[in-house]
Parts: structure tokens; sequence; C-alpha cells
């Protein structure tokens, strides 16, 4: 199946901090989604990235579609406490009925110390 | 409004028994979705119905079956559970012309 390599695979960082975090793939993708998974819940979706190029905004995040269409990125600005939790991306290869066929990354476990 | 939801939250099996796990979604979408999550993997594809009345095959079906048994509901069932059957398992829906999907809680289930 397909592979998606999310690093880093944990983050410790200060209150106020910002936070990188990158996707890459060896396939192409035609959009990319970055999550976020809180203990003892299911993801939530923040950005969802359609183009290749793209950068969208949502608060202190900024996600990016990289050009080649294998790799997006996150960036999160001053952490804050309420950033604690597993950040996840996800790939999707087209439409039709495989719109919700998402292959996920491993996750980084973002921890933020006040 | 409830979202999706899914019963049990926790459930511990031996080796051998069968459970059915329940999921009901309330935002009238067509497409529900089985995924797993097991530790350093990030979540993994089942099943998935993308409209009442058809189910396929994700990345990791073996040893599960589903039913789509209307619009809401879409079940998951463990004939017989095995060890490597531990895991979370998470279901979601999503419209059928695009990719966000809205999942549920979770399912921890332990296969003793």
């Amino acid at each position: 199946g397909q592979q998606l390599n999310q690093s880093p695979q944990s983050m410790f960082i200060q209150e106020g901090e910002d936070v990188s975090m990158n996707c890459t793939s060896s396939s192409i993708f035609n959009t990319w989604l970055w999550y976020k998974q809180d203990p003892g819940e299911g993801p939530v979706l923040l950005i969802a990235l359609y183009k290749a190029g793209e950068l969208t905004s949502n608060g202190r995040l900024t996600a990016q579609f990289g050009i080649t269409r294998k790799d997006s990125f996150l960036n999160i600005s001053a952490s804050i406490p309420s950033d604690v939790g597993i950040y996840f991306c996800a790939g999707q290869l087209g439409g039709g009925t495989s719109y919700g066929k998402l292959t996920f990354g491993q996750g980084t476990i973002l921890t933020v110390h006040p | 409004n409830a979202g999706v939801t899914q019963t049990p939250k926790f459930q511990v099996l031996k080796t051998g028994q069968s459970m059915t796990l329940q999921c009901a979604q309330d935002m009238n979408h067509n497409s529900m979705y089985w995924y797993r999550q097991d530790p350093g993997m990030g979540l993994r594809l089942i099943y998935y119905s993308a409209s009442e009345g058809t189910t396929d095959k994700g990345e990791v079906p073996n040893g599960y079956n589903v039913s789509r048994l209307n619009k809401r509901e879409f079940s998951l069932r463990l004939e017989s559970a095995a060890p490597s059957q531990t895991s979370v398992y998470f279901c979601a829906s999503g419209r059928s012309s695009d990719e966000k999907l809205f999942f549920g809680s979770g399912t921890q289930l332990s296969v003793l």
C-alpha cells in the first residue's frame, strides 16, 4: 500500500515556540489533509489542501501542499498548552468512490510545556 | 448534534469470540468508513461504504465483515477475534463529494 513518512515522531517544546512538521510520500496525492487527535478522541480535520503549491492558514496553523505533490508541511506558531496532541497528515489519491480512502502518516506527538 | 457515535467505547474479548462494533451518523452523509489505529502506524482503512447498499475492502480487511444497515448505520463485525486485532477502531463519515471525514471517538478493543 501507499506509505506516508511523517516527521518528527515526537516534539517537546516550550509554550510560545513555533512548531514545524512534515510528511513525504513516494506517490503523488491529489489532496493533502492535516488532522489533530486529542487523547481519547477521534481525529479532527485542521486543514485541507487541494492544489500543488497551495498555502493555507487556519488561525495559528499554516500548511502547504508541496510542488511535487509528494509532500506537505504544517506549521504551528506561538504554541499554547491546548496544542498538545497527535498530528496526522493524510493523503488522498483521487475522487469517485475514493474520496474518504485516506492514507495516514504515523503521527507527530506534540507536547507543550507551560 | 451528535455527529458520529460509536459503541462500545471499550471492549475486552477472548481469542475466538465474536462481536460487532456499532456506528451511526446524523449528518446525512452518504459515505462511511472503518479505520484501525495502531501505535506508530497511523490509521489504516479496513472497509468503507461509498453509499447505502455498497461496501468495499480497504487496506486491511482480513478478519472483518461490515454491514451498511441504512444510510445512518455502518457496523463492523469480528467473527473470531485474534490478538492481532487488538487496536483502536474509528468509524468516520463524509459526503460523497469530498475527502473531509468526521470521526467518532473510537472503540478500544483488547483481544486476550
